[in-house]
């Protein structure tokens, strides 16, 4: 069984600059989060979609990030402008849609802002 | 709220010894889930076993098992006979019942296996 893909792993930009990160999820996953984890910290919920609808995004900063969910599979999140506190790493998974379900996780792509 | 809390910064243990990585949480709902995940250096999180709040017997998954005290909202992963292949971060995770609602996680701990 194929994982949850990430792309890029790595990405180092300036700040006031934009960046894409790409998930492509599980074949079959209703649900998608993208999380975000500063260095010491846990995971934080960014955005998280059932099929390509948004089911939670209280805590986007919706002023500079933005998410999409084509077709409801691929997913992107955006970021424009970048400030140098989003340097982290950001984790997507998917899930069937259960409440206690195991999420599928990707490798995350580490950003840093400088 | 919902606010998961984990004490333990890091915790070292012998390798083949038992290790316990202690979480709280804090909620008024009565159902709920509860979740530990390992991350290695790979960063790729793993669901390494799960809790449901309605069942009173404790979760195992091989040489993981919990200690889960609904009334004192105590959530403790033991790690049995430890291996080199532990080493990790591990993160306690709490779900409410809500089907709309997201995981909470803790800030993690921060576990070294000693050779």
């Amino acid at each position: 069984e194929a994982g949850v893909a990430q792309s890029p792993r790595y990405k180092i930009i300036e700040k006031r600059q934009s960046v894409a990160f790409w998930c492509n999820p599980i074949s079959g996953h209703a649900t998608l989060y993208w999380y975000q984890q500063i260095l010491g910290q846990g995971p934080k919920l960014l955005i998280q979609f059932q099929n390509n609808g948004v089911v939670d995004d209280s805590q986007l900063p919706k002023d500079r990030f933005s998410a999409e969910r084509l077709k409801g599979v691929d997913s992107t999140l955006k970021i424009q402008p970048a400030k140098l506190e989003d340097s982290a790493v950001y984790l997507c998974a998917s899930g069937l849609g259960y409440l206690n379900e195991k999420l599928f996780f990707g490798s995350g792509t580490q950003l840093s802002v400088l | 709220a919902q606010t998961v809390t984990q004490s333990q910064p890091e915790m070292s243990v012998q390798e083949a010894e038992t290790v316990t990585l202690s979480c709280t949480y804090d909620t008024s709902e009565s159902d709920y889930y509860l979740f530990w995940y390992k991350q290695p250096p790979s960063r790729q999180m793993i669901l390494v076993i799960r809790q449901e709040a309605y069942k009173q017997q404790n979760a195992t998954e091989n040489r993981f098992s919990v200690n889960f005290q609904k009334a004192a909202k105590s959530f403790s992963l033991k790690i049995s006979d430890s291996q080199l292949g532990d080493a990790a971060m591990y993160f306690c995770a709490y779900r409410s019942g809500d089907r709309d609602d997201k995981i909470i996680f803790g800030k993690g701990t921060r576990l070294h296996i000693l050779p």
